[in-house]
């Protein structure tokens, strides 16, 4: 079975562009969820969707934004970038049930110049 | 709000010595309890889990047990191996909720 891809694994922009990641969860999964992982930090989390809704965001600015298509993978838009946006974002998908985990992709590394 | 808290890094041990890192939490109701291992350059993987009060995780020797009268969810394991060389976060799930992460805490294994 697949596990969480994401694409692409790195990605480098200028300071003012736009910046778009993709995420594909596990088949049947329904939840997404992104995280931003800047060097040294812990995860902070960014959006979450559940069947094609935005159910929840962290503490980020309204240039981080996101949508989940029907077939429940996910895109995360980021604009206007800035040099602070440089970071590890990482996806995960679960089934959206209580006390199930997420299993996370391996990450799309945005450096941004 | 939830939060989590883990031991500061790095944490550096010796082959064979035992580990513990500490977790503790704040939630409303009864989240699960989860730790979470990232290996240089990759993502996260899920270590070991706990539902309900009492409940012991364990996964590849580690090995934490869910204790509601201390919100606690300690990470222990009797024997490291430089394999064991990671990054490793605490996170708590409230309840139809995105999960909630700690810092993290490094460790290091020297053979």
């Amino acid at each position: 079975e697949a596990g969480v891809t994401q694409s692409p694994t790195h990605l480098i922009k200028t300071r003012g562009q736009q910046a778009t990641l993709r995420c594909s969860p596990i088949s049947g999964h329904t939840s997404v969820y992104w995280y931003q992982q800047a060097l040294g930090l812990g995860l902070q989390f960014l959006l979450w969707y559940d069947e094609g809704e935005e159910r929840n965001r962290g503490n980020f600015p309204p240039r981080f934004s996101g949508r989940q298509f029907p077939n429940y993978s996910s895109e995360l838009n980021v604009n206007a970038l800035e040099l602070e946006d440089s970071a590890l974002y990482l996806c995960a998908s679960s089934p959206g049930q209580v006390g199930t985990e997420a299993f996370f992709g391996q990450g799309t590394r945005l450096t941004v110049v | 709000g939830d939060s989590v808290t883990q031991m500061e890094g790095p944490v550096t041990l010796s082959e064979e010595a035992f580990l513990t890192i500490n977790c503790t939490y704040t939630a409303t109701g009864y989240p699960s309890l989860f730790w979470y291992v990232q290996y240089p350059g990759e993502g996260l993987q899920l270590l070991l889990k706990a539902t309900k009060a009492d409940d012991k995780g364990s996964n590849k020797g580690f090995e934490a047990t869910y204790r509601k009268e201390t919100t606690s969810f300690h990470l222990e394991k009797g024997s490291v191996q430089v394999s064991d060389s990671a990054v490793y976060f605490c996170a708590l799930e409230p309840g139809r909720r995105a999960l909630t992460f700690g810092s993290g805490t490094r460790l290091q294994v020297q053979p």
